[in-house]
């Protein structure tokens, strides 16, 4: 089992619409989550880290159920500039706490 | 701040040659980690460092692939002999790390990658 799994899609999604990824994950110790976004033929960079409670930040919204171990991200409204790759990812837990795990990325592309 | 540099943004060699990538972390960070990207394996961790000293290299394929830190500003990733295998997209991060502290601390900064193609 990949340490952490998700759908690679590609969701094609018509802008305005609302989408949201789902992604599990196998390390009960991980302590850290992430959205990272990578646009093509570019480096991976930091959406957003997600909080137990959930959080928010503008159209993006993160949720983390450590029960099942998994990890949502919700976008609402999307725009054409939020086609990109939506990497989940989890930090090592305990020893090696700095090590991210990262998934292999769901493909997102907004139609107009 | 310039962020993380890689050199070169680009590499074309031929099967069996070395191959070295470079990387200058952002100043002040203390973890440095190298990563290869493909279609197939997606990110995968290669190395990592702490204040020069490498940390975990279980990620690193094989005894063809060697990385140094001889200081806090620079790192090499050497690939000899280099095989058709081999090509990929090689990401350098810098991050530092609090401990116990919100997840941001546990933000990776990524450089702009080295596309290497072994021919």
């Amino acid at each position: 089992r990949k340490e952490v799994e998700q759908d690679p899609g590609p969701f094609n999604v018509p802008e305005g619409a609302t989408v949201a990824f789902n992604c599990t994950y196998s390390n009960s110790a991980s302590q850290s989550f992430f959205w990272y976004r990578q646009d093509c033929r570019k480096e991976p960079k930091l959406l957003m880290s997600v909080y137990s409670s959930g959080n928010e930040d503008g159209r993006f919204t993160a949720q983390l159920n450590r029960a099942s171990q998994y990890i949502s991200l919700l976008i609402r409204d999307s725009k054409l500039s939020d086609s990109a790759t939506y990497l989940c990812v989890v930090n090592g837990g305990g020893f090696g706490n700095e090590k991210l795990t990262f998934g292999t990325g769901t493909r997102l592309t907004i139609i107009p | 701040d310039a962020g993380v540099i890689q050199s070169p943004r680009h590499e074309v060699t031929e099967m069996g040659q070395e191959v070295t990538l470079r990387c200058k972390p952002i100043s002040g960070h203390d973890y440095l980690f190298w990563y290869r990207q493909t279609m197939m394996r997606g990110l995968e961790l290669l190395i990592y460092f702490n204040n020069n000293v490498p940390i975990d290299d279980s990620g690193m394929p094989e005894d063809r692939f060697s990385a140094k830190m001889p200081n806090a500003s620079f790192s090499t990733l050497k690939i000899q002999p280099s095989e058709p295998r081999d090509s990929a997209v090689y990401f350098c991060a810098s991050s530092t790390y609090l401990g116990g502290g919100p997840p941001q601390d546990n933000e990776q900064f990524f450089g702009p990658g080295t596309r290497l193609t072994v021919l």
